[in-house]
């Protein structure tokens, strides 16, 4: 299948910082990719999509002044936390879609481990 | 609305056969996907079924789909414990242009020698 990935793995930041986490398509061009919140033990909540040269579209309850989505090619695309707290702690997850066959399929990036102090 | 549910935990001796249950309530899926996650890591997409479909399967896992009570499984044959992970089933509805994903809480499989 198709490979994404994301950049960090795992961060771990101070009360009050913005953490900037970076999901790529490394072998097809993706114009939307989604950004997903996973609590322990719990499922994937969607939190935004992201599209390629236009503004994110943010589901009920997700604050768009605090996490930032911008998507400025293809194959990139990040999600800014901004001013975090210890509540922002997560998993975080992005898929990027791929329409270039019969079938609209999303593939998912290994996760980012987010630990707020 | 969109509901997805699966049942939490399931345990099964090596080398037995593995059924994993889901129900969703949109009936206008277009696709159903069962994703197997990991401990720490993303999700890797394992199979899925076009709507119309009652049965795909691809090597040791079978996908069976009951539209009209809107369940659908995942059977995994000859259970090895590298299947030890956590399985969600997705159901894909159409919002925006695309195919929005609608996850299950997963269910976590164990399996024991």
């Amino acid at each position: 299948g198709a490979v994404v990935s994301q950049h960090p793995s795992r961060v771990i930041c101070k009360s009050g910082t913005s953490v900037k986490i970076e999901c790529r398509s490394l072998d097809f061009q993706a114009t939307t990719m989604f950004w997903y919140r996973q609590f322990p033990k719990k499922s994937l909540m969607l939190m935004a999509t992201s599209n390629e040269g236009s503004k994110a579209t943010y589901e009920q309850g997700v604050e768009k002044d605090k996490f930032l989505i911008n998507h400025a090619s293809l194959t990139l695309s990040t999600l800014t936390v901004t001013s975090a707290h210890p509540e922002d702690s997560s998993f975080y997850i992005c898929s990027a879609r791929d329409y270039s066959g019969r079938r609209d399929t999303q593939y998912f990036g290994p996760g980012t481990r987010l630990t707020v102090l | 609305g969109e509901d997805v549910e699966q049942s939490l935990f399931l345990s099964v001796r090596e080398g037995d056969s593995s059924v994993i249950n889901c129900t969703y309530t949109d009936s206008s899926s277009t696709y159903l996907y069962w994703y197997k996650q990991e401990p720490g890591a993303g999700l890797q997409l394992l199979t899925y079924i076009f709507s119309n479909m009652d049965m795909k399967q691809d090597q040791r896992l079978t996908v069976l789909l009951n539209k009209k009570d809107k369940h659908l499984s995942l059977r995994i044959a000859d259970t090895q414990t590298g299947d030890s992970a956590i399985y969600f089933c997705a159901e894909s509805l159409l919002s925006g242009g695309y195919n929005k994903l609608i996850f299950g809480a997963g269910t976590r499989l164990a399996v024991h020698p």
